[in-house]
């Protein structure tokens, strides 16, 4: 079975501080893995995604995440929190025909 | 920004009515993949498209059929719509498949209220 649990349903950070948004998955097969980001009352948009090759995946908007196999992880960072950067973000799993995808972390940031 | 637009962009209906929501695409991506978006449950897949004509189902497709005559079109049918119903709607494609590395692009959504 295929699932991907997000820890922390809602994060908040302060402007300039460090963005770490959890991503755990369980897979039967080699996983791809995705973030995606979604704005107030907008669709989803990809953020970046592990295929294969490097473990580390630059994304946009300075944003990267590392796919860690031994923990089934892959955590999304941000070196400093912008204002622009509060949204919602799913991680998502792709063993398949499927797409499969968390419950959501909702991301706040304090002046 | 991918081709797709969905219609309508809102609706309220009523109990036991039945409802079509339609998601239209301009990139010619084979894929085509309905979702609900509900709060604490993330996006759940409904039905999705492999092909003209080719579909399955995914993980929540009671109450639910799709239809796909054309590359561009993949149509959401609700046959009697119920309060449970009532979310946001979103269309995604896709060139490839996610284990190929392809990843989805999503439509704006559909936000559906049944009363």
């Amino acid at each position: 079975a295929q699932s991907v649990t997000q820890l922390g349903s809602h994060v908040s950070v302060s402007e300039g501080a460090l963005v770490l948004l959890r991503c755990n998955y369980s897979s039967s097969v080699p996983p791809y893995l995705f973030w995606y980001v979604q704005y107030p009352n907008q669709g989803l948009q990809l953020l970046l995604k592990y295929t294969t090759g490097a473990t580390l995946v630059k994304g946009i908007n300075g944003f990267e995440a590392e796919f860690k196999k031994s923990e089934t992880s892959f955590h999304l960072t941000k070196p400093s929190a912008h204002m622009s950067d509060a949204a919602e973000y799913f991680c998502a799993v792709s063993p398949g025909n499927q797409f499969y995808f968390g419950t959501g972390t909702s991301l706040t940031v304090i002046p | 920004d991918a081709g797709i637009t969905q219609s309508p962009r809102h609706k309220v209906t009523e109990t036991g009515t039945p409802v079509t929501l339609r998601c239209h695409q301009t990139e010619n991506h084979r894929y085509m993949y309905w979702y609900r978006q509900d709060p604490g449950h993330g996006l759940r897949l409904i039905h999705y498209s492999y092909g003209v004509k080719d579909t399955d189902k995914g993980e929540v497709s009671d109450g639910y059929s799709v239809s796909r005559s054309k590359t561009e079109d993949f149509l959401l049918t609700l046959e009697s719509a119920t309060s449970s119903q009532t979310s946001v709607y979103f269309c995604a494609i896709s060139a490839t498949l996610g284990r190929r590395g392809g990843e989805q692009f999503f439509g704006p959504g559909t936000r559906l209220t049944v009363l």
